[in-house]
This record gives C-alpha cells, sequence and structure tokens, in this order.
C-alpha cells in the first residue's frame, strides 16, 4: 500500500503562530492529499498536490511536495483554536488502496 | 454536497453478536471502503469496493465481511463480534472519474463490543 506517514505525531503550539507538519511515503505516486480531522469526527479533505508540482497554498494552508525526497509539508499560518485536529497524508496513486497514515495531532492553545 | 452517512454514531453490542455498520452515499460515487481507527494505530483500511458487487480486501479484514448490492450502500458486517473489534468505523466514498482521488466521509461509527 502506499501508505503516507505524518510527523510529528503531536504538535503544540500558541495561537498566532505557524504549524508545519511532514509526511512521507513510499512508492511513486499521482498526487498527495491532506486530510484534516475533527475529534470524534470523518476526515475532511483539505488540500491536494500533484506529482508534478511543488507547491500551492490554499487561504492559509501552504503544502509542499519534493517527489525525489518522498515528502510533503503542510504549513497552516497564523493559526486558531478551530485549527486543533488531527491532520492526515494520504498518498495516491492508481491503486484503489488509499491507505493513510497515523496523524499528526494538532492542539493551538488561545 | 457530497454526503455519506453511517447508520448510528455510537453502538454498544455483546461478544458474539452479528453486528451491521451501513454507510449510504448519494453521488453516484463507484468506489467505497471501510476503515477503522485505532489510537497510536491511526486508519487502516478493512475492505473496499469498487463498483457494485465488487470488494477487495484492505490490510486488516479478517473478522470482518462486506456487502455492496447496491451502488449508494455498503455495509460493514462482523459475524461474531470481538472486545477487540471495538474501534471508531470511517465509511468512505470516491468517484474515481473525479481523477484527483479525493474521498469523502462518514462521520464515523463508535462501536463498543463488551
Amino acid at each position: 500500500s502506499q501508505q503516507g506517514e505524518e510527523d510529528p505525531q503531536a504538535l503544540s503550539i500558541q495561537e498566532g503562530e505557524n504549524a508545519t507538519m511532514n509526511c512521507s511515503y513510499k512508492t511513486s505516486i499521482n498526487n498527495l492529499q491532506w486530510y484534516r480531522q475533527n475529534s470524534g469526527r470523518g476526515l475532511v479533505h483539505l488540500i491536494l498536490i500533484r506529482s508534478n508540482e511543488r507547491e500551492k497554498h490554499s487561504g492559509r494552508l501552504r503544502v509542499t511536495l519534493d517527489t525525489s525526497k518522498k515528502s510533503s509539508s503542510l504549513l497552516i499560518t497564523a493559526s486558531r483554536a478551530a485549527d486543533t485536529a488531527s491532520y492526515f497524508c494520504r498518498s495516491g496513486g492508481s491503486n484503489y488502496k488509499l491507505t493513510f497514515g497515523k496523524g499528526t495531532l494538532l492542539t493551538v492553545n488561545p | 454536497d457530497v454526503k455519506v452517512t453511517q447508520s448510528s454514531r455510537y453502538l454498544v453490542k455483546r461478544t458474539g453478536e452479528k453486528v451491521f455498520l451501513e454507510c449510504v452515499q448519494d453521488m453516484d460515487h463507484e468506489n467505497m471502503f471501510w476503515y477503522r481507527q485505532d489510537p497510536g494505530l491511526g486508519l487502516r483500511l478493512i475492505y473496499f469496493s469498487y463498483d457494485v458487487k465488487m470488494k477487495e480486501k484492505g490490510d486488516i479484514p479478517e473478522g470482518y465481511s462486506v456487502s455492496r448490492e447496491k451502488k449508494e450502500r455498503f455495509s460493514l458486517i462482523l459475524e461474531s463480534a470481538s472486545t477487540n473489534q471495538t474501534s471508531m468505523y470511517l465509511c468512505a466514498s470516491r468517484d474515481p472519474r473525479m481523477g484527483n482521488n479525493e474521498q469523502f466521509f462518514g462521520p464515523g461509527t463508535r462501536l463498543t463490543v463488551l
């Protein structure tokens, strides 16, 4: 499976600071996606970056992709308490077997 | 908006019971998935279905079976529930024609097996 692995497992910051999470994957991909999960809820798709892209922005989110290192990072700028959640990456290819990593638990303290 | 619904948010069953978890999506998606999520283990794929009556084992299919008789509905079955199947179960769907692999998730069912 093309499992993504997030790093760190947990991150605690103050409101207004930036949060950076990293993801590594094992096989070649067509795209990589980041998802967010609020406590006790399902996952919500945040952003997708394709294998031929190096950086992508969406609001306060910035995603980078380095296919040579098989890694991606998610940056949340000017974090808010409402950003507190778990964040997952998922590498995507032609495989139906789409699997996730263990996630990064982000806590933003007010 | 795509809507994925799961039959229960919370469920309590006894060891040995047969348990049905239902998932319904309203966007005509071909692919559907069942995951379980446990602390420290993340999301693990149990089964997926790429079309009606089609199913494939995921990473942890043991103790589970699935049914996809209609496109909108994907059922996860625990033939004889055990305490180690206490978990959060998440259903997802996807339209493979979209090309972006985005999955849409239901709210989850927290199952407790006593």
